[in-house]
């Protein structure tokens, strides 16, 4: 069965609105989860890993005010995209690790975000 | 540093026949590497995973893939092809980042079954 229950899996909103993508670890409790984006038709870009009780680790070059990710509990893990504009557009997923593991390995099925 | 190069954009097969999707990696030390395969639309499920065991590693579906460390290759093969597999084939490393794992995505692969 599905280890990452990731909701909604598509939603659709106006430019300059939030909207806030759930990702939640089933089978285990995740101190890790991380966040993807997807273009169409490219790989996987990884935006940032999500730790339980601190802090994002942002990559370079993404915008942790616009993406603002919270992780107050060990199966839980929110990505609030604010402010949303088109080039915001995509498919974002998430993921967790292996049970002691700190490396991800099982996904979400997405979240396809589009933005009028 | 790791990185990973999935050498083929597109591969089209006719179904039955055989699958080849190629990747190289680069690691300076020795890697964890992995397949996944993502349907339209859909998340990402891992098909097979090698982590210094065995070399050939045998995945769900048939699929499996050979770690040849003397030509840094990591190909994913099938005896037969089934319209089912028609989806995008990601090779990945695993890379680190202080004491966290990161996962280093190839270009992805767009494998095309034929009737």
């Amino acid at each position: 069965g599905a280890v990452v229950s990731q909701h909604p899996s598509r939603v659709i909103c106006k430019s300059g609105t939030s909207v806030k993508i759930e990702c939640r670890s089933l089978d285990f409790q995740a101190t890790t989860m991380f966040w993807y984006r997807q273009f169409p038709k490219q790989s996987l870009m990884l935006m940032a890993t999500s730790n339980e009780g601190s802090k994002a680790t942002y990559e370079q070059g993404v915008e942790k005010d616009k993406f603002l990710i919270n992780h107050a509990s060990l199966t839980l893990s929110t990505l609030t995209v604010t402010s949303a504009h088109p080039e915001d557009s995509s498919f974002y997923i998430c993921s967790v690790g292996e049970v002691g593991g700190n490396s991800p390995l099982h996904f979400g099925n997405g979240t396809r975000l589009t933005v009028t | 540093a790791q990185s990973v190069t999935q050498l083929d954009s597109h591969v089209s097969v006719s179904e039955g026949t055989p699958v080849l999707l190629r990747c190289n990696y680069s690691s300076s030390y020795s890697p964890s590497l992995f397949w996944y395969v993502q349907h339209p639309n859909k998340g990402l499920q891992l098909l097979l995973k090698y982590t210094s065991a065995a070399t050939l590693v045998k995945g769900i579906n048939g699929f499996e893939a050979e770690f040849k460390k003397s030509e840094t290759s990591f190909h994913l093969t099938k005896p037969s092809a089934h319209m089912s597999d028609a989806a995008e084939y990601f090779c990945v490393v695993s890379g680190w980042s202080g004491n966290t794992g990161k996962l280093i995505f190839g270009q992805g692969t767009t494998l095309q079954v034929k009737p």
